[in-house]
């Protein structure tokens, strides 16, 4: 079936950069999402990735994708104390409904 | 953008009673809407999916007796939690999915702030 796993927690310094990293299991999405949830909010999409590319990059956000191993990962360079949230990372096989990992906690310390 | 909101943004009531969750997509036509589940310091579990205009098609496990999913327009979708006791307590996120012909994004879906249902 699909499955999304993430690692549960990261901690990291301001001002260094985070990995987030994500497997999946269905090689039928064409996007994988990447999403941020703040307190009491609801997500926020942060970046997505098209499935036939390796790599993309959106100013301090890296998102790297390797289809072979169903492995995604995110970036934050310069991490800030703003970026403390949660970070989904999800597939939306065959373009359907979305599947969510079950979310990183991102602690930045100051 | 496009936006999507949900009413109330919080809700506390007694258990028994009924509680009617709105979603709303204010500057675009969802033909579909997906209602989704999070319990505390837990991932979304996807409950339905709603298409303008049918019923609704629930996720194994999820109730639609209970769960009531009402789609009557291209931008509104509503959830009834019916005789809500405390196990119903969640966090509820709608999502409504803009139908796009062309473009990079493909059928993205855009998020609601989410509704805090508390039952006592």
């Amino acid at each position: 079936g699909e499955d999304v796993e993430q690692s549960l927690f990261l901690s990291v310094r301001e001002g260094d950069s985070s990995v987030i990293n994500c497997t999946y299991t269905d090689s039928s999405s064409t996007y994988l999402y990447w999403y941020k949830q703040e307190p009491g909010a609801g997500l926020q999409l942060l970046t997505y990735i098209f499935s036939n590319m390796d790599m993309k990059q959106d100013q301090r956000l890296t998102v790297l994708l390797n289809k072979k191993d169903k492995h995604l990962s995110l970036r934050i360079a310069d991490t800030q104390t703003g970026d403390s949230a949660i970070y989904f990372c999800a597939e939306s096989p065959g373009g359907q409904n979305f599947v969510f990992g079950p979310g990183t906690r991102l602690s930045v310390l100051p | 953008g496009a936006v999507v909101s949900q009413h109330p943004s919080w809700v506390i009531c007694k258990s028994g009673t009924s509680v009617k969750i709105e979603c709303r997509s204010l500057d675009f036509q969802a033909t579909t809407m997906f209602w989704y589940r999070q319990f505390p310091k837990q991932s979304l579990m996807l409950m339905a999916t709603s298409n303008e205009g049918s019923k609704a098609t629930y996720e194994q496990g999820v109730e639609k007796d209970k769960f009531l999913i009402n789609h009557a327009s291209l931008t509104l979708s509503t959830l009834t939690v019916t005789s809500a006791h405390p196990e119903d307590s969640s966090f509820y996120i709608c999502s409504a999915r803009e139908l796009r012909t062309s473009g990079s994004r493909g059928n993205e879906q855009f998020f609601g702030p989410g509704t805090r249902l508390t039952v006592l």
